[in-house]
């Protein structure tokens, strides 16, 4: 079946320093990728829309500045956490379809767990 | 305002019984309902959806139920193994191709 990497799976890093996170789809092209956020016994929030060759669509209330989003090619789309501080410690989740899924039968990757010290 | 709501946390259910997950939304615009396992450090794996059109999608040992006029949705898994032990998420989408809004989970254990 359809793969989706994530990479980290874990990254620890000081406060004010910025994290990149990248999610590939490994066997099939993504023109469309989105990324998700997930607090401690809370719900998978979508953070944004990322789409090859143009601009990220945000979720409301998400900061584009703080949150950076480049989908280069379509197997690749990366997440730049700039500045992090503390409670941006989250567990971050990419996932893309292939298109020859119905609609919301997406693959997730194994998700990227920051630690903002 | 969490328009997708698994107001159970926690389950646990003995194996070889039915499993019966509990899901309630309130966007009436949602048009396809999802349900994803997820285990510690893994993203979601996609297990089963249905159509609005729909009441019933059967998978082996996975149905889920749609009733629309109450806005909910169950997901029952019989039998039960310990192999289902997870978090399972119920997903909805409305309008756009793939952005889902998800419910808060519910941790299924199942034990021996």
């Amino acid at each position: 079946g359809a793969v989706v990497s994530q990479h980290p799976s874990w990254v620890i890093c000081k406060s004010g320093t910025s994290v990149k996170i990248e999610c590939r789809s490994l066997d099939f092209q993504a023109t469309t990728m989105f990324w998700y956020r997930q607090f401690p016994k809370q719900s998978l929030m979508l953070m944004a829309t990322s789409n090859e060759g143009s601009k990220a669509t945000y979720e409301q209330g998400v900061e584009k500045d703080k949150f950076l989003i480049n989908h280069a090619s379509l197997t690749l789309s990366t997440l730049t956490v700039t500045s992090a501080h503390p409670e941006d410690s989250s567990f971050y989740i990419c996932s893309a379809s292939p298109g020859t899924r119905a609609p919301g039968e997406l693959f997730f990757g194994e998700g990227s767990r920051l630690t903002v010290l | 305002d969490q328009q997708v709501k698994q107001n159970s946390p926690s389950l646990s259910v003995q194996e070889g019984r039915i499993s019966i997950l509990n899901c309630d939304y309130t966007n009436s615009m949602f048009d396809y309902f999802l349900w994803y396992k997820k285990y510690p450090a893994e993203g979601p794996t996609f297990l089963i959806s249905i159509s609005s059109i729909k009441d019933k999608n059967e998978d082996g040992r996975f149905t889920v139920f749609l009733n629309k006029s109450a806005k909910h949705l169950s997901l029952h898994i019989v039998p039960s193994q310990p192999g289902d032990s997870a978090v399972y998420f119920c997903a909805a989408r409305s309008g756009s191709a793939s952005k889902l809004t998800f419910g808060t989970g519910t941790r299924l254990q199942v034990t021996l």
